[in-house]
């Protein structure tokens, strides 16, 4: 069992907007930044959004990340083809000594 | 350009340690500004991480395999490893390697990341 929460699904048609959430608590989002990170099918992870809401270049404008409290969202503005894949989010957890952990995934299909 | 590329054996017995190996090119391992990171994802599962080294050598490790888990730096050799000890099936995943930036472990991401090497465990 994850300790960030995300729906395990979601889907739009191209063109749409499609928000992900990212649920957890005190001593991980509520204390540190949030990051977002796509696997396309049979590929390596690859970092989308890091620090919250920051793009590294080469991320397309359209991805979008923001955290309020204990959760945070992913936002894909104008879905295309070529986001179908899962999107994972992150953070540190402050408790038993820090560590690192992961949300349980989220498949996004574009329709 | 950072590259990291796993390697080690791709079938372990039950029972006996799994070991990988992570090799950085394009960059240096010993910047104070990085960490080093091992992150596995059994087939048709999310991801894990499994533990996060310094270049000084100093560890983090997830809570449920730290009785299990090994990560060490060679800096000579631009090579961080894993070692896990008494694998079972349920160690059987895609193990990935990547680097662990920020100014600090709290506020750090994982980002690049090596293509992931295939780890059974099988009799």
């Amino acid at each position: 069992q994850s300790v960030l929460t995300q729906p395990p699904s979601a889907s739009g048609t191209p063109g749409q907007r499609v928000t992900i959430f990212c649920s957890g608590s005190s001593s991980n989002i509520g204390s540190n930044t949030v990051n977002w990170y796509q696997q396309l099918p049979g590929t390596a992870p690859k970092l989308l959004i890091y620090r919250n809401n920051q793009r590294p270049s080469g991320v397309p404008a359209r991805f979008s990340g923001s955290k309020s409290g204990t959760s945070a969202s992913l936002a894909i503005g104008g879905l295309q083809s070529e986001d179908e894949a899962d999107y994972y989010c992150s953070a540190w957890d402050d408790s038993l000594n820090g560590h690192c952990v992961f949300g349980s995934g989220t498949k996004v299909t574009v329709l | 350009q950072l590259q990291l590329q796993e390697s080690g054996p791709g079938l372990v017995k039950p029972s006996e340690t799994l070991s990988l190996t992570c090799t950085v090119s394009g960059g240096s391992i010993s910047s104070s500004s990085y960490y080093w990171a091992w992150i596995r994802q059994p087939p048709g599962k999310g991801l894990e991480w499994i533990g996060t080294v310094y270049y000084s050598g100093s560890t983090y490790y997830n809570p449920s395999l730290k009785s299990r888990v090994t990560i060490s730096v060679d800096t000579s050799q631009k090579q961080f490893s894993l070692q896990l000890s008494s694998v079972t099936a349920a160690d059987t995943a895609v193990y990935y390697c990547a680097r662990h930036g920020g100014t600090s472990i709290q506020y750090s991401r994982f980002d690049p990341w090596g293509q992931g090497t295939l780890v059974s465990v099988s009799s």
